[in-house]
Parts: C-alpha cells; sequence; structure tokens
C-alpha cells in the first residue's frame, strides 16, 4: 500500500487564496519532499523537510511535519493561476538514506481560479 | 546540462512485443529510479539502481527488467508487452545524503507514454 495518503484528492480554489495539501505517513521517515507535475509533464523538486525540523518556508511555500502524528503539511500562499498543478508528497525511510528511494502519496490536485 | 532524458517519448506497443526504454543523466548521480504512473495511483517504484552494477526491485517490479549500463544511463525493458502495462514512465535521479552529498532531492525525467494494444 501507499506510504504516503493525500488531502484531499483535488483542490479548486480562486487566484490570491492560500491552498494546504496534507500528507499522512505510516512509517519512521528521515526526511518528507515536496513535488509538483505539470501536466503532462516530470515532477519537479519543491522542497525538503528533515524528521527533526517542524516548518520550513521556501518563498510562498510553507511545510510542517509532525514526526508524532506522522503527517506533513504544504501551505501555497497568495495562489497564482500558475500554481496550478498536482502536488506529490514523497517520504525517505529510515535505512534508505544510501539508495535515495523515496515513496510517493497519490496527490493533489490543484486548480487556481483567475 | 540536459538533467535526466528519456527516450523515447511516446510509444504505441501491441501485446507480446518488446521494447527498452532508455534514460540517461548528467548529473553524476550515483542513484537511479524508474517509476510508472498511472491516473489515481501517484508513482510506483518499478526498480532503481542506488549505484553502478547494482540494481533493486522496488513496489512493481514484475513484467520489467532493468540494466545500469554505467553511472550515466538505467534502461528499463519491458520483454513481453501486456496492456496492464499501459502507463507513463518516468526515470530519475539523485545523490542521496549516504553517498556524501547533501541533497536528497529527486530529479525527474519528462516521462514516455506507453500504449500497449
Amino acid at each position: 500500500s501507499q506510504q504516503g495518503e493525500e488531502d484531499p484528492q483535488a483542490l479548486s480554489i480562486q487566484e490570491g487564496e492560500n491552498a494546504t495539501m496534507n500528507c499522512s505517513y505510516k512509517t519512521s521517515i528521515n526526511n518528507l519532499q515536496w513535488y509538483r507535475q505539470n501536466s503532462g509533464r516530470g515532477l519537479v523538486h519543491l522542497i525538503l523537510i528533515r524528521s527533526n525540523e517542524r516548518e520550513k518556508h521556501s518563498g510562498r511555500l510553507r511545510v510542517t511535519l509532525d514526526t508524532s502524528k506522522k503527517s506533513s503539511s504544504l501551505l501555497i500562499t497568495a495562489s497564482r493561476a500558475a500554481d496550478t498543478a498536482s502536488y506529490f508528497c514523497a517520504t525517505g525511510i529510515i535505512g534508505s538514506s544510501n539508495t535515495g528511494k523515496l515513496i510517493f502519496g497519490q496527490g493533489t490536485t490543484l486548480q487556481v481560479k483567475p | 546540462n540536459a538533467g535526466v532524458t528519456q527516450t523515447p517519448k511516446f510509444q504505441v506497443l501491441k501485446t507480446g512485443q518488446s521494447m527498452t526504454l532508455q534514460c540517461a543523466q548528467d548529473m553524476n548521480h550515483n542513484s537511479m529510479y524508474w517509476y510508472r504512473q498511472d491516473p489515481g495511483m501517484g508513482l510506483r517504484l518499478i526498480y532503481y539502481s542506488a549505484s553502478e552494477g547494482t540494481t533493486d526491485k522496488g513496489e512493481v517490479p514484475n513484467g520489467y527488467n532493468v540494466s545500469r549500463l554505467n553511472k550515466r544511463e538505467f534502461s528499463l525493458r519491458l520483454e513481453s508487452a501486456a496492456p496492464s502495462q499501459t502507463s507513463v514512465y518516468f526515470c530519475a535521479s539523485s545523490a542521496p545524503i549516504g553517498s556524501g552529498r547533501a541533497s536528497n532531492e529527486q530529479f525527474f525525467g519528462p516521462g514516455t507514454r506507453l500504449t500497449v494494444l
């Protein structure tokens, strides 16, 4: 079964609003990453948060990690139409550091209406 | 730098045909990965290679074989294609923390859209 479960599966908001996506996972991790995929394209890395970090920022992105609840959230502030894409969380499992292997969630499809 | 390249971009096969998907990276990464992406299923790992000369099964390896030809290239082979293998295939590479590099992010190719009739 998938390690990462994302919620919601789909999200539609107006430009300028904030978008929040959540990711839950099952096993212990050493890092959690978020990726973005535009329609018909490959995934692009957005941000990585390590297991000993609780919050991280990058531009309009804010990621939180709660290892006690095995969950993470991605907040995109002041959304733009260009943020329309699918967003995936990916977990690096403890013991996989030497391989870099990640387990991806099913993704959240975000639509930002102009 | 081209990053991660994949060929072909599109392919249509008949059931039972074979083909090889090619992937190459120019970032000197140790690790390479093959995923398939199906609607509603996210990305599922087929095979990965932690270093040149090693390969390991991922979540969905049945029906596939891989070859890590050298540090740059990692190919995925379908010996006898089946309709269930209709999917979008992504190759990725990374320089894991355990390899001494600071980043564990994966870099993805543009994908191969495969249809098996």
